[in-house]
């Protein structure tokens, strides 16, 4: 079974700073997909980015970056110039054939 | 488009009572999953089907759980003889493929289920 470990429970900052949060997995599988996914305060999860195992290029898509290190197996996740509405929990799931299991998540507050 | 929908809402029951909770995946989604979320926890698997077969259930705690999908489409989830530690929110997501895909998966709203 894999297991992820989001290790910061709760993160606060105030608007305009950059967070990263982290995320650490363990797999056996040798193909597997990351994905991490946003849920605000109503409730509902969002899909926000995913990476698959094949490919470790970091990327930016607006305020969001990852860093994918499969050698340490880690898939952080930043989000530049935070604002007030990114203020939800944040989970990281790895994902593959056969199991998937999302972290426990960490709760930014981005205060204004 | 609409989004993965799932009702009802909210279901308040009575400890060993009979509930079932439905969803109704984004149309054109083969793959359909069932999560179950306690507080502060991230969402845990239960059931996974690809079409009508439930292709991974090994999330199903124990045999009182049990999902059916019988047209591929909408699915419901079925709890028996309930247990107060069954409440939870429980998810349902869809997705273009199954698992092996790369393909992100679209949660509903939840539904909020308390044994009292």
């Amino acid at each position: 079974a894999q297991k992820v470990t989001q290790a910061q429970t709760e993160i606060s900052v105030v608007e305009k700073e950059d967070v990263t949060l982290d995320c650490v997995y363990e797999t056996r599988d040798t193909t597997y997909y990351l994905f991490w996914y946003k849920q605000p305060p109503s409730g509902e999860l969002v899909f926000l980015i995913r990476r698959n195992s094949f490919d470790e290029q970091n990327e930016i898509s607006g305020r969001y970056s990852w860093n994918f290190q499969k050698s340490t197996s880690s898939f952080n996740f930043t989000i530049t110039a935070s604002q007030v509405v990114d203020s939800a929990v944040y989970f990281c799931a790895p994902l593959s054939r056969y199991d998937m299991r999302f972290g426990a998540g960490t709760r930014l507050t981005v205060k204004p | 488009g609409a989004g993965v929908s799932q009702t009802p809402s909210n279901k308040v029951t009575e400890k060993g009572k009979y509930v079932e909770l439905r969803c109704d995946p984004i149309s054109g989604h083969t793959a359909l999953y069932w999560y179950r979320q306690s507080l502060g926890q991230g969402p845990e698997f239960l059931i996974y089907f690809q079409g009508t077969g439930a292709a991974d259930d090994s999330g199903l705690p124990n045999d009182r759980f049990f999902a059916v999908r019988p047209e591929g489409s909408v699915s419901t989830l079925k709890i028996q003889r309930t247990e107060r530690g069954d409440s939870a929110v429980y998810l349902c997501a869809s997705s273009l493929r199954g698992q092996s895909s790369y393909n992100e998966q679209f949660f509903g709203p939840g539904t909020r289920l308390t044994v009292l």
